[in-house]
């Protein structure tokens, strides 16, 4: 039973525009989010997160915007750079400090020079 | 944010063998957490150590499988027991933030084919 979803495996992006990152959710007790950012060989580092009082975050280019009612999160990356080519990795947890992530499968976005 | 060094970062095993896997963070932390990502799959919680007490597993991990180790607040070893292919995977250390426990930083993972 996978309760975070990223149903799109792979993304393609030209340099300079927006990058979306979408992830479903199933469980509703869920109340914070993040995303992580993996390059090959290395772990993953964190990103961006958001409460779920919260419908919106932003740090710079990143941006995330959840959707409790669709249970939907998205990253926005403006503008998107050659860098940010990536594993993208949407986590969950639920209420408390316990350091449980419930992780998708990851999303790889590829930025075209 | 912690830096966590784990060792080794790849290696090759034979079916049946067993391999320890150690975690070092440059600071104290409470606790610490075993992440398995197989291969094509998401990241997933193997156990929680905790210092001076059991680790705590999450449902589908044994103890006698993945026993851990938690000697002081900066060292932790995770070993995969008599293992099968199935154990192909990278294995991470995290530690929490300082924003939260729930912010994690990881170390770059251990990846393991079993042969």
């Amino acid at each position: 039973d996978q309760q975070v979803k990223q149903n799109s495996p792979s993304l393609s992006v030209q340099e300079g525009r927006i990058s979306i990152l979408n992830c479903d959710y199933t469980n509703s007790m869920f109340d914070y989010f993040l995303w992580y950012k993996k390059y090959p060989a290395e772990g993953p580092t964190f990103l961006i997160s958001i409460s779920s009082i919260k419908d919106k975050n932003e740090d710079g280019r990143f941006t995330v915007f959840l959707n409790k009612s669709a249970k939907h999160l998205s990253l926005h990356i403006v503008p998107s750079q050659p860098g940010d080519s990536a594993v993208y990795f949407c986590a969950a947890s639920g209420t408390g400090n316990t350091g449980k992530l419930i992780f998708g499968q990851g999303t790889t976005l590829q930025v075209k020079p | 944010s912690a830096v966590i060094s784990q060792k080794p970062s790849r290696d090759i095993c034979q079916r049946g063998t067993s391999l320890t896997i150690q975690c070092q963070v440059d600071s104290q932390v409470t606790m610490m957490f075993w992440y398995r990502q197989q291969p094509g799959q998401s990241l997933t919680l193997i156990a929680t150590a905790n210092q001076g007490s059991e680790a705590t597993y999450e449902s589908g991990f044994v103890i006698d499988k993945f026993p851990i180790s938690r000697p002081n607040l900066t060292f932790s070893t995770l070993t995969v027991s008599n293992m099968s292919p199935e154990d192909s995977s990278i294995y991470l250390c995290s530690v929490g933030g300082i924003s939260g426990a729930n912010v994690l930083t990881f170390g770059a993972g251990s990846r393991l084919t079993v042969l």
